[in-house]
Protein backbone atom coordinates (compact mmCIF):
# COMPACT_ATOMS: atom_id res chain seq x y z
CA UNK A 1 0.00 0.00 0.00
CA UNK A 2 1.40 3.23 -1.25
CA UNK A 3 0.84 5.72 1.75
CA UNK A 4 2.03 8.30 0.10
CA UNK A 5 0.56 9.07 -3.94
CA UNK A 6 2.39 11.28 -5.93
CA UNK A 7 1.47 12.28 -9.74
CA UNK A 8 2.06 12.39 -12.38
CA UNK A 9 4.16 9.75 -12.14
CA UNK A 10 5.94 11.21 -15.26
CA UNK A 11 5.85 14.54 -16.99
CA UNK A 12 7.59 15.37 -20.19
CA UNK A 13 7.26 19.24 -21.08
CA UNK A 14 8.65 22.04 -22.90
CA UNK A 15 11.45 24.77 -21.35
CA UNK A 16 9.04 27.98 -20.03
CA UNK A 17 6.16 25.79 -19.31
CA UNK A 18 4.37 25.88 -15.71
CA UNK A 19 3.57 22.72 -13.99
CA UNK A 20 2.36 21.06 -10.80
CA UNK A 21 3.28 18.26 -8.60
CA UNK A 22 0.98 16.67 -6.00
CA UNK A 23 1.58 14.42 -3.10
CA UNK A 24 -1.42 12.73 -1.76
CA UNK A 25 -2.07 10.99 1.57
CA UNK A 26 -5.06 9.92 3.86
CA UNK A 27 -2.19 10.22 6.74
CA UNK A 28 -1.47 13.17 8.62
CA UNK A 29 2.28 13.86 8.39
CA UNK A 30 4.12 16.17 11.21
CA UNK A 31 6.29 17.04 8.03
CA UNK A 32 6.76 16.58 4.79
CA UNK A 33 10.24 17.13 2.38
CA UNK A 34 10.82 17.40 -1.11
CA UNK A 35 13.66 15.91 -2.82
CA UNK A 36 15.13 15.99 -6.41
CA UNK A 37 17.07 13.09 -7.42
CA UNK A 38 19.53 13.55 -10.29
CA UNK A 39 20.38 9.93 -12.12
CA UNK A 40 23.20 8.45 -10.81
CA UNK A 41 22.76 10.79 -7.42
CA UNK A 42 21.27 10.44 -4.23
CA UNK A 43 18.39 12.02 -3.65
CA UNK A 44 18.78 16.33 -2.30
CA UNK A 45 16.32 18.31 -0.02
CA UNK A 46 14.60 20.96 -1.27
CA UNK A 47 12.27 22.28 1.41
CA UNK A 48 10.62 21.05 4.47
CA UNK A 49 7.04 22.11 5.13
CA UNK A 50 6.02 21.55 8.84
CA UNK A 51 2.71 23.98 9.49
CA UNK A 52 -0.51 23.55 7.83
CA UNK A 53 -0.63 25.85 5.14
CA UNK A 54 2.30 26.56 5.05
CA UNK A 55 3.83 28.07 1.58
CA UNK A 56 7.67 27.93 0.74
CA UNK A 57 9.25 29.60 -2.50
CA UNK A 58 12.91 28.16 -3.41
CA UNK A 59 13.35 30.65 -6.51
CA UNK A 60 10.79 29.33 -9.59
CA UNK A 61 9.94 26.57 -7.03
CA UNK A 62 6.69 27.14 -4.68
CA UNK A 63 5.62 24.16 -2.42
CA UNK A 64 2.11 23.99 -0.12
CA UNK A 65 1.36 21.94 2.66
CA UNK A 66 -2.50 21.10 2.58
CA UNK A 67 -4.06 22.59 5.55
CA UNK A 68 -4.55 19.02 7.44
CA UNK A 69 -0.73 18.05 6.59
CA UNK A 70 -1.49 15.20 4.70
CA UNK A 71 -0.78 16.51 1.14
CA UNK A 72 1.40 18.90 -0.61
CA UNK A 73 2.05 20.59 -4.30
CA UNK A 74 5.09 21.25 -5.81
CA UNK A 75 5.05 24.30 -8.62
CA UNK A 76 7.63 25.44 -10.89
CA UNK A 77 7.12 28.24 -12.72
CA UNK A 78 8.70 28.65 -16.04
CA UNK A 79 10.68 25.24 -15.91
CA UNK A 80 13.83 25.04 -17.37
CA UNK A 81 15.84 22.15 -18.54
CA UNK A 82 18.10 21.77 -15.30
CA UNK A 83 14.72 21.58 -13.63
CA UNK A 84 14.93 17.53 -14.80
CA UNK A 85 15.14 14.94 -12.87
CA UNK A 86 13.37 12.40 -10.06
CA UNK A 87 10.91 14.27 -7.62
CA UNK A 88 10.65 12.69 -4.30
CA UNK A 89 8.17 13.32 -1.55
CA UNK A 90 8.65 12.46 1.77
CA UNK A 91 6.45 12.87 5.13
CA UNK A 92 7.13 12.02 8.65
CA UNK A 93 5.15 11.19 11.43
CA UNK A 94 7.39 12.21 13.95
CA UNK A 95 10.51 9.89 14.61
CA UNK A 96 13.45 9.02 12.16
CA UNK A 97 11.23 7.36 9.74
CA UNK A 98 10.36 8.86 6.90
CA UNK A 99 7.50 7.40 4.11
CA UNK A 100 8.70 8.48 0.57
CA UNK A 101 6.25 8.95 -2.82
CA UNK A 102 6.62 7.05 -5.66
CA UNK A 103 8.55 9.84 -7.41
CA UNK A 104 7.74 11.86 -10.44
CA UNK A 105 9.86 11.86 -13.43
CA UNK A 106 10.27 14.99 -14.91
CA UNK A 107 11.42 15.82 -17.92
CA UNK A 108 12.19 19.49 -19.36
CA UNK A 109 12.76 19.80 -23.43
CA UNK A 110 14.89 22.45 -24.44
CA UNK B 1 23.38 21.30 5.42
CA UNK B 2 24.29 17.93 6.57
CA UNK B 3 26.31 15.92 4.87
CA UNK B 4 26.69 11.92 4.04
CA UNK B 5 29.08 10.59 2.26
CA UNK B 6 29.07 6.46 0.79
CA UNK B 7 31.86 4.94 -0.32
CA UNK B 8 32.52 2.97 -3.13
CA UNK B 9 30.33 5.08 -5.52
CA UNK B 10 30.58 2.14 -7.42
CA UNK B 11 31.91 -1.53 -8.04
CA UNK B 12 32.29 -4.19 -9.85
CA UNK B 13 32.07 -7.55 -7.77
CA UNK B 14 32.04 -11.68 -9.33
CA UNK B 15 29.21 -13.68 -8.43
CA UNK B 16 29.19 -15.47 -5.34
CA UNK B 17 31.78 -12.43 -3.90
CA UNK B 18 30.97 -10.30 -0.99
CA UNK B 19 30.20 -6.58 -1.42
CA UNK B 20 30.70 -4.37 1.59
CA UNK B 21 29.28 -0.73 1.46
CA UNK B 22 29.89 2.32 3.97
CA UNK B 23 27.79 5.17 4.78
CA UNK B 24 28.98 8.07 6.93
CA UNK B 25 27.15 11.22 8.04
CA UNK B 26 30.35 13.54 8.19
CA UNK B 27 29.13 16.54 9.97
CA UNK B 28 26.64 15.09 12.30
CA UNK B 29 25.92 11.81 14.65
CA UNK B 30 23.43 9.44 13.08
CA UNK B 31 22.22 6.74 15.26
CA UNK B 32 19.62 5.64 12.96
CA UNK B 33 20.44 5.34 9.39
CA UNK B 34 18.46 3.61 6.47
CA UNK B 35 19.52 2.03 3.54
CA UNK B 36 17.88 1.54 0.10
CA UNK B 37 17.86 0.16 -3.38
CA UNK B 38 16.65 1.71 -6.27
CA UNK B 39 16.09 0.28 -9.51
CA UNK B 40 16.12 1.91 -13.05
CA UNK B 41 13.89 4.72 -13.49
CA UNK B 42 11.80 3.91 -10.05
CA UNK B 43 11.75 5.20 -6.66
CA UNK B 44 13.87 4.18 -3.51
CA UNK B 45 12.46 1.21 -1.74
CA UNK B 46 13.89 0.78 1.86
CA UNK B 47 15.47 -2.13 2.99
CA UNK B 48 16.47 -1.63 6.31
CA UNK B 49 16.66 0.79 9.12
CA UNK B 50 20.60 0.57 10.57
CA UNK B 51 20.62 1.39 14.73
CA UNK B 52 23.41 1.77 16.56
CA UNK B 53 24.47 -0.78 18.73
CA UNK B 54 21.31 -3.00 17.88
CA UNK B 55 20.34 -5.15 15.48
CA UNK B 56 19.09 -3.98 12.19
CA UNK B 57 14.87 -3.92 11.53
CA UNK B 58 14.77 -5.25 7.94
CA UNK B 59 11.81 -4.56 5.57
CA UNK B 60 9.54 -7.23 4.47
CA UNK B 61 11.05 -9.37 2.18
CA UNK B 62 14.26 -8.17 1.96
CA UNK B 63 16.96 -11.33 3.40
CA UNK B 64 18.66 -10.09 6.53
CA UNK B 65 21.48 -12.74 6.01
CA UNK B 66 22.05 -11.60 2.37
CA UNK B 67 22.16 -7.94 3.23
CA UNK B 68 24.12 -7.34 6.12
CA UNK B 69 24.05 -4.31 8.35
CA UNK B 70 26.63 -2.71 11.28
CA UNK B 71 26.16 0.52 12.73
CA UNK B 72 29.50 0.24 14.05
CA UNK B 73 29.63 4.44 15.71
CA UNK B 74 27.22 6.79 15.21
CA UNK B 75 28.94 8.17 12.07
CA UNK B 76 29.05 4.96 10.03
CA UNK B 77 26.92 2.36 8.68
CA UNK B 78 27.94 -0.80 6.50
CA UNK B 79 25.48 -3.23 3.90
CA UNK B 80 27.55 -6.09 2.90
CA UNK B 81 25.81 -7.72 -0.28
CA UNK B 82 27.07 -11.46 0.62
CA UNK B 83 27.13 -13.76 -2.09
CA UNK B 84 25.92 -11.32 -4.98
CA UNK B 85 24.28 -12.53 -7.45
CA UNK B 86 23.41 -10.38 -10.62
CA UNK B 87 20.13 -9.70 -9.53
CA UNK B 88 21.51 -7.62 -6.51
CA UNK B 89 23.00 -5.29 -9.44
CA UNK B 90 21.44 -2.11 -8.79
CA UNK B 91 21.81 1.53 -6.77
CA UNK B 92 22.13 1.37 -3.48
CA UNK B 93 21.71 4.88 -1.42
CA UNK B 94 21.86 5.54 2.68
CA UNK B 95 20.36 8.21 4.82
CA UNK B 96 20.60 9.95 7.65
CA UNK B 97 17.80 12.00 9.69
CA UNK B 98 19.32 15.12 10.87
CA UNK B 99 17.75 17.44 13.35
CA UNK B 100 16.33 20.72 12.16
CA UNK B 101 14.70 22.07 14.97
CA UNK B 102 10.97 19.49 15.87
CA UNK B 103 11.81 17.86 12.76
CA UNK B 104 13.91 15.33 10.89
CA UNK B 105 15.37 15.67 7.53
CA UNK B 106 16.78 12.64 5.64
CA UNK B 107 19.76 13.41 4.16
CA UNK B 108 20.65 10.92 1.59
CA UNK B 109 24.47 9.60 0.01
CA UNK B 110 25.72 9.90 -3.54
CA UNK B 111 24.75 6.08 -3.66
CA UNK B 112 26.95 3.21 -4.70
CA UNK B 113 26.15 1.43 -8.11
CA UNK B 114 26.35 -1.83 -7.49
CA UNK B 115 27.39 -4.37 -10.78
CA UNK B 116 27.65 -8.19 -10.45
CA UNK B 117 28.70 -10.09 -13.18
Amino acid sequence: TQLLEQSPQFLSIQEGENLTVYCNSSSVFSSLQWYRQEPGEGPVLLVTVVTGGEVKKLKRLTFQFGDARKDSSLHITAAQPGDTGLYLCAGARGGFKTIFGAGTRLFVKA
Amino acid sequence: GAVVSQHPSWVICKSGTSVKIECRSLDFQATTMFWYRQFPKQSLMLMATSNEGSKATYEQGVEKDKFLINHASLTLSTLTVTSAHPEDSSFYICSAPHSKGTVYEQYFGPGTRLTVT
